[in-house]
């Protein structure tokens, strides 16, 4: 299975900083690559596919880039409603797999 | 806008099956652009793809959860349902169903754009 690995797995900031959250893939998985949001209690909210699309009414400060076995999403201003867990996922194989998560919290 | 809704007892029994429906609303599940996933999120830890299926009636299964794994689907009723066998405390999670939208070229893969809202599944005597 391809391993998807999340860094870091938490850390916190504030409110109008840039924010950059890494997924690195086990092998290469071109652009196969989704993010989503999490907030508690909630179910996960899809950002972005293909490594770079931003879904439907997502804002526009949300950004996702790379190929390969790296990948990045960019928050560039951080909103309250912003504070939440995200995830990447692999779907190069049907054997579909998640990175680890990483929890952006309030500093 | 598609619409998915899990239902099913929210406690099982250690060494019994852990059976689950999601209803589908707001488009055919016979849509030739969507898989049906299930995927589980134990407390306080991440997600898990447990399996998918086609309308067709086509599966796909995490290779670490398939001898126990069953997911069949139900176009007649818009339905499609998840059945865990022989679990045990580690099955404990919510569980989500969600719509899995195809990636062309690639067999069963794809990115989740629906999601049900989840519905806790505790395993206890």
């Amino acid at each position: 299975a391809i391993r998807m690995t999340q860094s870091p797995s938490s850390f916190s900031a504030s409110t109008g900083d840039r924010v950059t959250i890494t997924c690195r893939a086990s092998q290469g998985i071109s652009s196969y690559l989704a993010w989503y949001q999490q907030k508690p209690g909630k179910a996960p909210k899809l950002l972005i596919y293909a490594a770079s699309t931003l879904q439907s009414g997502v804002p526009s400060r949300f950004s996702g880039s790379g190929s390969g076995t790296d990948f990045t999403l960019t928050i560039s201003c951080l909103q309250s409603e912003d504070f939440a867990t995200y995830y990447c996922q692999q779907y190069y194989s049907y054997r579909l797999t998640f990175g680890g998560g990483t929890k952006v919290e309030i500093k | 806008q598609l619409q998915l809704q899990e239902s099913g007892p929210g406690l099982v029994k250690p060494s019994e099956t852990l059976s689950l429906t999601c209803t589908v609303s707001g488009g055919s599940i016979s849509s030739s652009s969507y898989y049906w996933g299930w995927i589980r999120q134990p407390p306080g830890k991440g997600l898990e793809w447990i399996g998918s299926i086609y309308y067709s009636g086509s599966t796909y299964y995490n290779p670490s959860l398939k001898s126990r794994v069953t997911i069949s689907v139900d176009t007649s009723k818009n339905q499609f349902s998840l059945k865990l066998s022989s679990v045990t405390a580690a099955d404990t999670a919510v569980y989500y169903c969600a719509s899995l939208f195809r990636s062309l070229g690639i067999a069963a893969a794809g990115f989740f754009d629906y999601w049900g809202q989840g519905t806790l599944v505790t395993v206890s005597s």
